[in-house]
């Protein structure tokens, strides 16, 4: 059974410092991950995709990586600012079943301080 | 940006009602999924669907039940609701095995 942590649960930093999460799961055989944004309250908004045959993929001040073979996945966001505060997940797409559902980690909370 | 909409999007109501929560997409999306989500918890899948006539059950066990006659709907009904079932309920959306799209949620209490 596919199992996802994200390390650290909570991290608060000073404004315009650049961050980087961390995600790993114990089955490598995902079809792809993708990181997302929860705003309290409210749903997810998708912010990367990568593929399992892919390395990294960038958006804006987001960068992810992804090390299949090790299980492991990092998201950096450069330059932080306050609009960043969120929740950040983590999840991987099955392999084995067609139905392509996410197995999430628990998130890290980030607050960017002014 | 992601076409997937859920109504309401707060609901408070007295155990033993009925409810269903309503979710569309206009993307024509094949797949379609319901999470759970307890507060400061992780996601849990419940329901999916592959296509039209076609759902199936999740990881996490669930008294909620789901149909799918048309492609873009996806409603899930609960007979009889309780105050085991306050949380949050996601719906979303893929196409094959890209990017899954998340709706906005509802968020359900019952009193």
């Amino acid at each position: 059974k596919q199992e996802v942590t994200q390390i650290p649960a909570a991290l608060s930093v000073p404004e315009g410092e650049n961050l980087v999460l961390n995600c790993s799961f114990t089955d490598s055989a995902i079809y792809n991950l993708q990181w997302f944004r929860q705003d309290p309250g409210k749903g997810l908004t998708s912010l990367l995709l990568i593929q399992s045959s892919q390395r990294e993929q960038t958006s804006g001040r987001l960068n992810a990586s992804l090390d299949k073979s090790s299980g492991r996945s990092t998201l950096y966001i450069a330059a932080s600012q306050p609009g960043d505060s969120a929740t950040y997940l983590c999840a991987v797409s099955e392999m084995d079943t067609g139905r392509r559902a996410l197995t999430f980690g628990s998130g890290t909370r980030l607050q960017v301080q002014p | 940006e992601a076409d997937i909409y859920q109504t309401p999007r707060y609901l408070v109501i007295g155990t033993g009602k009925k409810i269903t929560l309503e979710c569309s997409q206009t993307m024509g999306h094949d797949k379609m999924y319901w999470y759970q989500q307890d507060p400061g918890m992780e996601l849990h899948l419940i329901h999916y669907s592959y296509g039209v006539n076609s759902t199936e059950k999740g990881d996490l066990s669930s008294e909620s039940t789901v149909s799918r006659i048309r492609t873009e709907h996806f409603p899930l009904t609960l007979e009889s609701a309780r105050p085991s079932h306050t949380s949050q309920y996601l719906c979303a959306s893929r196409q094959g095995s890209n990017e899954q799209y998340f709706g906005p949620g509802t968020r359900l209490t019952v009193t």
